[in-house]
């Protein structure tokens, strides 16, 4: 079935450091691939998705680029903040799931100032 | 500014009480689910629904129950809460034939069980 790796954390950066946070996916045909972050206290938000292969996403200076043939969708950021501190999360919505959604497990970003 | 909204925020309650956790969209989505996040932070589905009448469990076994009288509104009950309920709980819709939209969730309901 439908399955998402993703890198364990934690993970802490200095402020302004450079940000990958690896995801590989298990999926048959052409899945909808996302990132959701969520910080202290709150749910998930949307925060980049690519529907297709070659795809990048992009939000608030994370980038993600769809690679069908690595089937993976890391998660970039040049230059973080102490405000990217948070959970973040990959995600997927294969072909024929009915629009249920496969989250990875989660990766806890720290910035330190 | 959410367009999905959990009831209470946070709740603390004893053993053998039954509570029930609260999601209502404004967004007129069809379908809704429900997650329980352990202190791991990985997110369980356990339960789900396609429309109004319509109710499935999840991949993860639950004692909880939910109902879909309305589109909007997608209550989760425990009849009897236990400490081992204690979690976080999100709710969450989508737009049916637009999974790549993703899901809007909630801020979620914080639960703890002494």
């Amino acid at each position: 079935g439908d399955s998402v790796t993703q890198m364990e954390g934690p993970v802490t950066l200095s402020e302004e450091a450079f940000l990958t946070i690896n995801c590989t996916y298990t999926a048959t045909g052409y899945p909808s691939l996302f990132w959701y972050v969520q910080y202290p206290g709150e749910g998930l938000q949307l925060l980049l998705k690519a529907t297709k292969a070659d795809d990048k996403g992009s939000n608030k200076g994370f980038e993600a680029t769809y690679r069908k043939e690595t089937t993976s969708f890391h998660l970039e950021k040049g230059s973080v903040q102490v405000s990217d501190s948070a959970v973040y999360f990959c995600a997927l919505n294969g072909e024929d799931t009915g629009n249920q959604f496969y989250f990875g497990t989660g990766t806890s970003l720290t910035v330190i100032p | 500014e959410a367009d999905i909204y959990q009831t209470p925020r946070y709740l603390v309650i004893g053993t053998g009480k039954k509570i029930t956790l609260e999601c209502s969209q404004t967004m007129g989505h069809d379908k809704m689910y429900w997650y329980q996040q352990d202190p791991g932070m990985e997110l369980h589905l356990i339960h789900y629904s396609y429309g109004v009448n319509s109710t499935e469990k999840g991949d993860l076994s639950s004692e909880s129950t939910v109902s879909r009288i309305r589109t909007e509104h997608f209550p989760l009950t425990l009849e009897s809460a236990r400490p081992s309920h204690t979690s976080q709980y999100l709710c969450a819709s989508s737009v049916p034939g637009q999974g790549n939209y993703g899901y809007t969730f909630g801020s979620g309901t914080r639960l703890t069980v002494v």
